[in-house]
């Protein structure tokens, strides 16, 4: 029982190349998330998709775009990285009220 | 609009003492969910404990209880009888509809 699997886990890009990182879970829950962490800024929500089909912007989408491709997966994909894009990826996962579960990130730097 | 907001970048506590951690939350919502995760420094993202807005009791889990104060959008987190493991960064979250928002979190270091 994985949980929550985020691929890649470190991703070194050159500025301007594009990439997917990818977001899997087998808990059979509706709502997925992204979220970028830095340092100092908490977790910032990127895109989240509250069931299959659907998805929504949070609050730093610019730069990012999202596929709900099923409701197993999420991808987040970056199509012109830049520097500024450097940080902790994170995917959740979240039924109702219960306790979102978390991926174990993605470490990304854009050089 | 910062959603969640936590004032205490960081605190210190002595070991076997007890800590709160703030969190205040803006929502125009009547039915939302205030959630507090662990993050040491490996990374990983660990539940702690859930309060929803309907709930009339303080949440509890174990050493950990919220302090939810409805009226003043406040979700603070007490830790009982710290304990060196508990050194960490701590971040308060709420859940309006289907959002999932998190604060810029609190880094708490025990002292032996």
């Amino acid at each position: 029982n994985a949980g929550v699997t985020q691929t890649p886990k470190f991703q070194v890009l050159k500025t301007g190349q594009s990439m997917t990182l990818q977001c899997a879970q087998d808990m059979n829950h509706n709502s997925m998330y992204w979220y970028r962490q830095d340092p100092g800024m908490g977790l910032r929500l990127i895109y989240y998709s509250a069931s299959e089909g659907t998805t929504d912007k949070g609050e730093v989408p610019n730069g990012y775009n999202v596929s709900r491709l099923n409701k197993r997966e999420f991808s987040l994909r970056l199509e012109s990285a830049a520097p500024s894009q450097t940080s902790v990826y994170f995917c959740a996962v979240q039924e109702g009220v219960t306790e979102a579960f978390f991926g174990q990130g993605t470490r990304l730097t854009v050089v | 609009a910062q959603k969640i907001t936590q004032t205490q970048p960081g605190m210190f506590v002595q070991e076997k003492e007890a800590v709160t951690l703030d969190c205040t939350y803006d929502t125009s919502d009547q039915s939302y969910g205030l959630f507090w995760y662990k993050q040491p420094s490996s990374g990983e993202m660990i539940f702690l404990i859930y309060q929803g807005s309907y709930d009339e009791q303080n949440a509890t889990e174990g050493r950990y209880s919220l302090n939810f104060q409805k009226a003043r959008k406040s979700a603070n987190l007490v830790i009982s009888a710290s304990q060196l493991g508990d050194s960490a960064m701590y971040f308060c979250a709420m859940r309006e509809y289907y959002k999932l928002s998190f604060g810029a979190g609190t880094t708490v270091t025990v002292r032996a």
